[in-house]
């Protein structure tokens, strides 16, 4: 059974850093692209970052780029958020999300961005 | 960044009822668009993609259809664990994946 389960969110003051850890199991964590996404209290889902297989590539959405890095060990079936400089607005939930595996019928390239599992959530609160 | 619209932002319904959901793409976005259903305090589960594909294990009364930038989302005959919000999203775009604001289904 596929499982996905966030730890390290916590109150931190505006500024503050945070790490955020995704612990993996139940299928094989190197061959897949990993995601972050983000859900404020009350509010829709947002996605955060994403990196591919073996960590050599990452991409960021707008709003956390240059603040935020996704990371991986592979050995550790572990993902990881590293969140710096944070503000009132990183206030959220969050999700570490797993693709669907290869289908055979959709592009590969599709695939790693559609969400198939996805861990409980952390909370995050960044507040004075 | 690719913009997801849905309509209605909330919509209430009784047990039994036909339902449907829209999403509306800011650009084309070939049949690039999922379905997910979260429930209060839970992860969302993917439940459609590629527009009507269903994911293992989604029952089927739930569809999805459309082309270009409309697509809908279809609960046959709302049952009860139904009653929950419905996100659409797009991965047609490499520059970011973007999902619609919500829509949330409510008990009549």
């Amino acid at each position: 059974e596929v499982q996905l389960v966030e730890s390290g969110g916590g109150l931190v003051q505006p500024g503050g850093s945070l790490r955020l850890s995704c612990a993996a199991s139940g299928f094989t964590f190197s061959s897949y692209w990993m995601h972050w996404v983000r859900q404020a209290p009350g509010k829709g889902l947002v996605w955060v970052s994403r990196i591919n297989s073996d960590g050599s590539s990452t991409s960021y959405a707008d709003s956390v780029k240059g603040r935020f890095t996704i990371s991986r060990d592979n050995a550790k079936n572990t993902l990881y958020l590293q969140m710096n400089s944070l503000r009132a607005e990183d206030t959220a939930v969050y999700y570490c999300a797993r693709v669907l595996p290869p289908t055979g019928t959709l592009p590969a390239a599709m695939i790693k961005r559609l969400f198939q599992h996805w861990g409980q959530g952390t909370l995050v609160t960044v507040s004075s | 960044d690719i913009q997801m619209t849905q309509s209605p932002s909330s919509l209430s319904a009784s047990v039994g009822d036909r339902v449907t959901i829209t999403c509306r793409a800011s650009q084309g976005i070939s049949n690039s668009l999922a379905w997910y259903q979260q429930k209060p305090g839970k992860a969302p589960k993917l439940l459609l993609y590629a527009a009507s594909r269903l994911e293992s294990g989604v029952p089927s009364r739930f569809s999805g259809s459309g082309s270009g930038t409309d697509y809908t989302l279809t609960i046959s005959s709302l049952q009860p664990e139904d009653f929950a919000t419905y996100y659409c999203q797009q991965y047609y775009s490499t520059l970011g994946i973007t999902f619609g604001q919500g829509t949330r289904l409510e008990i009549k």
